[in-house]
């Protein structure tokens, strides 16, 4: 099992940008997630989507939207790429209630 | 949400246990308290999960007082590879989790 994986591994984005940022688990988790992780701090959820066919925002949506394509696959998509986005994402699945699986991460550069 | 508070640092010595603790004084009926690790450069790995007293697993051991305010990690002989950031959550597994700055440990030889 590869477990959680995303795409791309690192992207630098020009202000204005968009781009849409793919994650798919094959552990077959109702739930997905994406978070952002600015340097030195703890992560902060931006959405969420308890099974598919649903999605909900968390702590720091703005500015995203995202995609549950399917049971394995949770998109996230920036339409217009500012500075502030500058961070680390990541994507995370689980089963309902239980311990979350992370991705590697994918280290985005808005200039 | 239950707010955590925790350490900012810690050191250790290889050998040694680790117990790290979490204050969340507002914890409601519902939540159960989960612990990750951080490596620099990868996502969170959950590590230890419960809702009271003593919950063990091959990694850590997570001990919870009757009154749930607060939980303590504990780590056994730890190793420099030990070294990485400590995340305690506390919520009802639902699905708005929110991860506070966490304990950096830092494991000397």
């Amino acid at each position: 099992n590869a477990g959680v994986t995303q795409t791309p591994k690192f992207q630098v984005l020009k202000t204005g940008q968009s781009m849409t940022l793919q994650c798919a688990q094959d552990m077959n988790h109702n739930s997905m997630y994406w978070y952002r992780q600015d340097p030195g701090m703890g992560l902060r959820l931006i959405y969420y989507s308890a099974s598919e066919g649903t999605t909900d925002k968390g702590e720091v949506p703005n500015g995203y939207n995202v995609s549950r394509l399917n049971k394995r696959e949770f998109s996230l998509r920036l339409e217009s790429a500012a500075p502030s986005q500058t961070s680390v994402y990541f994507c995370a699945s689980s089963v309902s209630g239980q311990g979350e699986f992370f991705g590697p991460g994918t280290r985005l550069t808005v200039l | 949400l239950a707010k955590t508070t925790q350490p900012i640092s810690m050191d250790s010595y290889e050998g040694q246990e680790v117990n790290i603790t979490c204050s969340h004084n507002n914890i409601a009926t519902n939540d159960y308290i989960t612990w990750y690790q951080q490596f620099p450069s990868q996502g969170p790995r959950f590590i230890i999960q419960g809702y009271k007293t003593k919950v063990t697993n091959e990694v850590a051991s997570l001990f919870i007082p009757a009154d749930r305010k607060s939980s303590t990690l504990s780590l056994p002989r730890v190793s420099l590879s030990d070294t990485a950031v400590y995340y305690c959550l506390v919520g009802d597994r639902g699905f708005k989790t929110i991860f506070g700055a966490g304990t950096r440990l830092f494991v000397k030889a």
